[in-house]
């Protein structure tokens, strides 16, 4: 199946500092991508919807000014999280979906990223 | 907005018998369902997509049925082993303009004790 990276797996950071995140598609060129967070023992959350070459879409109650999402080429999107503050300490999930291997709606995830903000 | 809802946080059952989990969603029926396995630290794997017109779907020792009028999937393992401990989270998509994205349930925490 397809495969989707994330770098870097895990990072402690001050607060106040920005933190990137990559996601990868490493063998389809994806067009759209997904962020997601999950808190322990929690669900994931879509956080934003990332479109290659256009603007990103957060759903209601994301600070689209403090998540800052580029897909910048088909098979990158990054996510900053700026000005970290401890609560923002979470598990960081990109997905992506391969329209080339025509399975409808699956999405491929990424490992993950622990962000610690301390 | 879509609602979905899985029941058991946790189910704990013995090797080999037959793990049952549940999905229950309100407001509209989505045109598909999906079921993830998600292992602690890991992002979550695909295991199965059942369509609006299907009712049942079958991969190996998993099936998956899909009741529109109870609007609930029902997730099985058969044949359980300790290997299918892990969380398993339906997700569906949120609205009928929302296809490519979906929305997850909480997850049941299977515990496959020998």
């Amino acid at each position: 199946g397809a495969v989707v990276s994330q770098h870097p797996s895990r990072v402690i950071c001050k607060s106040g500092t920005s933190v990137k995140i990559e996601c990868r598609s490493l063998d389809f060129q994806a067009t759209t991508m997904f962020w997601y967070r999950q808190f322990p023992k929690q669900s994931l959350m879509l956080m934003a919807t990332s479109n290659e070459g256009s603007k990103a879409t957060y759903e209601q109650g994301v600070e689209k000014d403090k998540f800052l999402i580029n897909h910048a080429s088909l098979t990158l999107s990054t996510l900053t999280v700026t000005s970290a503050h401890p609560e923002d300490s979470s598990f960081y999930i990109c997905s992506a979906r391969d329209p080339g291997l025509n399975l409808i709606n699956e999405q491929f995830f990424g490992p993950g990223t622990r962000l610690t903000v301390l | 907005s879509q609602k979905i809802e899985q029941n058991s946080e946790a189910l704990n059952i013995q090797e080999g018998k037959t793990a049952t989990l549940t999905c229950n969603y309100t407001n509209y029926s989505p045109a598909y369902l999906q079921w993830y396995r998600q292992d602690p630290g890991r992002g979550p794997v695909f295991l199965l997509l059942i369509r609006e017109n299907e009712k049942e779907k079958r991969k190996e020792r998993l099936k998956v049925t899909f009741d529109t009028t109870l609007k609930q999937s029902l997730f099985h393992i058969t044949a359980s082993q300790p290997a299918d401990s892990a969380t398993y989270l339906c997700a569906l998509p949120p609205g009928y303009s929302s296809a490519s994205k979906i929305i997850f349930g909480s997850g049941t925490r299977l515990s496959i004790r020998p």
